[in-house]
Parts: C-alpha cells; sequence; structure tokens
C-alpha cells in the first residue's frame, strides 16, 4: 500500500482557499486518491476521489499532475464548519476486499 | 436514511468484561471495516471482511475478535477490554469496483472503568 504523507496542521480565514497537499510517492499503477473528512466525535466521510488530472464536485477540487506522486485538495471559500480533521488515502481502484488505511491526516483550522 | 448504523453511541464497560459493539448497513456492500480511533489520532484499521473472508490485521491484539453473520450486520467483540481499549470504534463499508470511497458509521465510543 502507498504510503501518504500530509502536513500535521494548517490554519485559514473564512472566505479563502485552502489547498491541502499529500505525497504519496509509492503510488500503484491502479491506485485511486480519495480524500475524507472527519469532524470530532464523527466517522469520517467521502469528499473526492480521483485518478489523474483534475475532479471537481460541489464540496471540492482534486488535482493529480502526471506522475501522480501527490494530489491537491482545494477547499473553495472555506467557512468555520470547514474545521476538521483531513485524510489523504491511495487504494486499488478495483478495492477487491483491499484495505483502507489512514495516514495521519491534517488538521485544518478555520478562523473568523 | 441512515446507511451504516453503530449501536451504542457510547458504551461503559468494566474492565476485564467482555464487551460486543454492532454494525448494520443498508448498502449491501460487501466490504465491511472494523477501526480503533484514539484520541488525535487517525483511524486504525482493526480487520475488515470481503463478503465473509475475513482479513485480520497483523497488530490487532487478539482481545479483539469479529463477526460477520450476513452481509448486513458485522459485530466487533472484546474479550477483556482494558483501559487501553477505551477509544471510538468506527464500522465502514464500500464496494468493490468504487476504489477507496467508503461510508462511515458516526461510531461508538468505548470507555472502560
Amino acid at each position: 500500500l502507498a504510503k501518504t504523507t500530509q502536513p500535521i496542521s494548517m490554519d485559514s480565514y473564512e472566505g479563502q482557499e485552502v489547498n491541502i497537499t499529500c505525497s504519496h510517492n509509492n503510488i500503484a499503477t491502479n491506485d485511486y486518491i480519495t480524500w475524507y473528512q472527519q469532524f470530532p466525535s464523527q466517522g469520517p466521510r467521502f469528499i473526492i476521489q480521483g485518478y489523474k488530472t483534475k475532479v471537481t464536485n460541489e464540496v471540492a477540487s482534486l488535482f493529480i499532475p502526471a506522475d501522480r506522486k501527490s494530489s491537491t485538495l482545494s477547499l473553495p471559500r472555506v467557512s468555520l464548519s470547514d474545521t476538521a480533521v483531513y485524510y489523504c488515502l491511495v487504494g486499488d481502484k478495483h478495492n477487491q476486499g483491499g484495505k483502507l488505511i489512514f495516514g495521519q491526516g491534517t488538521e485544518l483550522s478555520v478562523k473568523p | 436514511d441512515a446507511m451504516v448504523i453503530q449501536n451504542p453511541r457510547y458504551q461503559v464497560t468494566q474492565f476485564g468484561k467482555p464487551v460486543t459493539l454492532s454494525c448494520s448497513q443498508t448498502l449491501n456492500h460487501n466490504v465491511m471495516y472494523w477501526y480503533q480511533q484514539k484520541s488525535s489520532q487517525a483511524p486504525k484499521l482493526l480487520f475488515h471482511y470481503y463478503d465473509k473472508d475475513f482479513n485480520n490485521e497483523a497488530d490487532t491484539p487478539d482481545n479483539f475478535q469479529s463477526r460477520r453473520p450476513n452481509t448486513s450486520f458485522c459485530f466487533l467483540d472484546i474479550r477483556s477490554p482494558g483501559l487501553g481499549d477505551a477509544a471510538m470504534y468506527l464500522c465502514a463499508t464500500s464496494r468493490v469496483g468504487t476504489g477507496t470511497e467508503a461510508f462511515f458509521g458516526q461510531g461508538t465510543r468505548l470507555t472502560v472503568v
């Protein structure tokens, strides 16, 4: 399984765009990149998943360079409610009985 | 429309007294996971099922067992809880072919007294 590395914490202010980068140097050909958000005392929530280039949904964008050794989660115009821990995971796209291993995550603090 | 349901949300047990946590899902997903999460740490995978195939993580203590009697239900049994087993226990499900998209329950907060 590819190991992921993220910043431990980040600070931002309301209304700013936040970019969180994850390194996954050993990513395999069949691996997808997935990001989760977790609030205190709740289970993680799926945000976005991608394989290459750019993926966008109503919550975030995910940028993946051509070599796929890193990815960047972009949160547009954050609000106080985006304060949470964000996890980057890498795993096989078929997930045939595969594992989901969480790295340390990035604790995002959004200030007024 | 809860999809992954964990019961109870909060569980208090005595040191050494067996305890069972339960998880049910309405998604008909074939993969189910159990995680342990301690304060300020990432979720740690204990084991997972692919249908009935059980996969134990190498560092999961023998004190932890799991059962999956059918697709919808999965149980975590802690045979002799110690103070160090106090944590949030998370259940998750996923479907083969969807990459690493998983659905998590709200978790059960276990306190050992």
